[in-house]
């Protein structure tokens, strides 16, 4: 089943706006990863974040985590057409070989 | 470096059919793993392997088949194909943490 699990569902904004999403997960963990999907596209990469981390910048992304809620989130600043997706968690990896990913929010950005 | 690949990008099957979805990594990396994404339920892990001659199954493994005879490559075989495997799959690879995804298979079962 899966860890993470992504909230909200799908979220519309303006070109320009910042978009929050967010990421709950049941077990510990060592870390938690976010991902982009584009439309017929795979996974990417986004970033990383460590247990003993409360938040990290990447570019216009901005990762929070709280270990204590079990649950984090991903900014994304001053937003852009482009960054139209799907946004996933992903906890696990590492030596725990299962990297187990929630159901994603579709991020609409309207230009 | 060309990554992860996979083939065929498209695939359309009878039910009963058996075939190989391809999968091939050039980066010599350990962990490889395949996931089926269907709409509404995510990314769900159908197999993984942790190196060479080395598998497991992951969480919906049913109706699948894996090997990993070499580092580099992954196949995933449907044995006789079932509507209920209609669905967009992805192979991936990674020797850490971050995850490398294929361009993914569209597969169809009539």
């Amino acid at each position: 089943s899966q860890q993470g699990e992504e909230d909200p569902q799908a979220l519309s904004i303006q070109e320009g706006e910042n978009a929050t999403m967010n990421c709950s997960y049941k077990t510990s963990i060592n870390n938690l990863q976010w991902y982009r999907q584009n439309s017929g596209r795979g996974l990417v990469h986004l970033i990383l974040i460590r247990s003993n981390e409360r938040e990290k910048h990447s570019g216009r992304l901005r990762v929070t985590l709280d270990t204590s809620k079990k649950s984090s989130s991903l900014l994304i600043t001053a937003s852009r057409a482009a960054d139209t997706a799907s946004y996933f968690c992903a906890t696990g990896g590492g030596s725990n070989y299962k990297l187990t990913f929630g159901k994603g929010t579709l991020l609409t950005v309207n230009p | 470096n060309a990554g992860v690949t996979q083939t065929p990008k498209f695939q359309v099957l009878k039910t009963g059919q058996s075939m190989t979805l391809q999968c091939a990594q050039d980066m010599n990396h350990e962990y490889m793993s395949w996931y089926r994404q269907d709409p509404g339920m995510g990314l769900r892990l159908i197999h993984y392997s942790v190196g060479a001659g080395i598998t497991d199954q992951g969480e919906v493994p049913n109706g699948y088949n894996v090997s990993r005879s070499t580092t580099e490559d992954f196949p995933l075989r449907l044995l006789s194909a079932a509507p209920s495997q209609t669905s967009v799959y992805f192979c991936a690879s990674r020797t850490g943490y971050e995850q490398y995804f294929g361009p993914g298979t569209r597969l169809t079962v009539t």
